[in-house]
């Protein structure tokens, strides 16, 4: 997505803490949604934020600051299955969802 | 519950010809978008369909089009196949809310040579 920025690639070791940014700048929408998507894989729901705030669940949780054009997903206890790419989308008007270029997280023991 | 089914999940098919995709969505949901996938361009929304409507498009030419049936299923079609139409088409169904998340299919990978 062109409004939606995140990093390319990021490396974190086994049991580590690892925290996805992601900006945009596109501010009406209606929520932010974290995917994880494996390689070859589709893409599964990981988290929605609405209002500002942290979500958590389990080892992942997300955040939003809409004033800020900002969220990130953290995710903890880094399992080598986590090694996937992370995509930041905004939820529109009819079910859209505008995704950035993913962030590919390689965790290494 | 079954989840997000499409067909078939490769497709290998000349410059000039046209595809038919397939989606069923999870039982109960009445909402089905569709998604391009490609390395350089990332997932691109193509359309959403929702009670057999039309909602919301995407920036993609008219070659690109879709429909949805009475039972939800939904299907897209792609005209005039170009190379660059080669791409993971995903689709998606989602039920009450957002909060619920979108469920992808698994894709079909279509290859134009």
């Amino acid at each position: 997505g062109q409004n939606i920025d995140q990093p390319t690639e990021m490396t974190a070791t086994e049991g580590a803490i690892v925290q996805i940014n992601c900006t945009y700048q596109t501010s009406g929408f209606n929520g932010l949604f974290w995917y994880q998507q494996h390689a070859g894989e589709a893409p599964t729901f990981l988290s929605y934020n609405v209002l500002d705030g942290l979500e958590e669940k389990g080892r992942f949780s997300s955040f939003l600051s809409r004033s800020k054009g900002y969220s990130y997903l953290l995710l903890k206890e880094l399992q080598m299955k986590d090694s996937a790419s992370y995509l930041c989308a905004q939820g529109e008007y009819g079910n859209k969802l505008v995704f950035g270029a993913g962030t590919i997280l390689r965790v290494k023991s | 519950k079954a989840g997000v089914t499409q067909t078939p999940r490769y497709l290998i098919k000349t410059r000039g010809q046209q595809v038919t995709l397939s989606c069923s969505p999870i039982s109960g949901h009445r909402s089905v978008s569709w998604y391009q996938q490609t390395p350089g361009q990332g997932l691109q929304f193509l359309f959403e369909y929702f009670s057999e409507t039309q909602r919301n498009k995407g920036n993609f030419p008219g070659r690109f089009s879709g429909r949805q049936f009475s039972n939800s299923r939904s299907e897209m079609n792609v005209s005039t196949l170009e190379l660059g139409d080669s791409a993971l088409y995903l689709c998606a169904s989602t039920g009450q809310g957002a909060r619920d998340g979108y469920t992808f299919g698994s894709g079909t990978r279509l290859t134009v040579v």
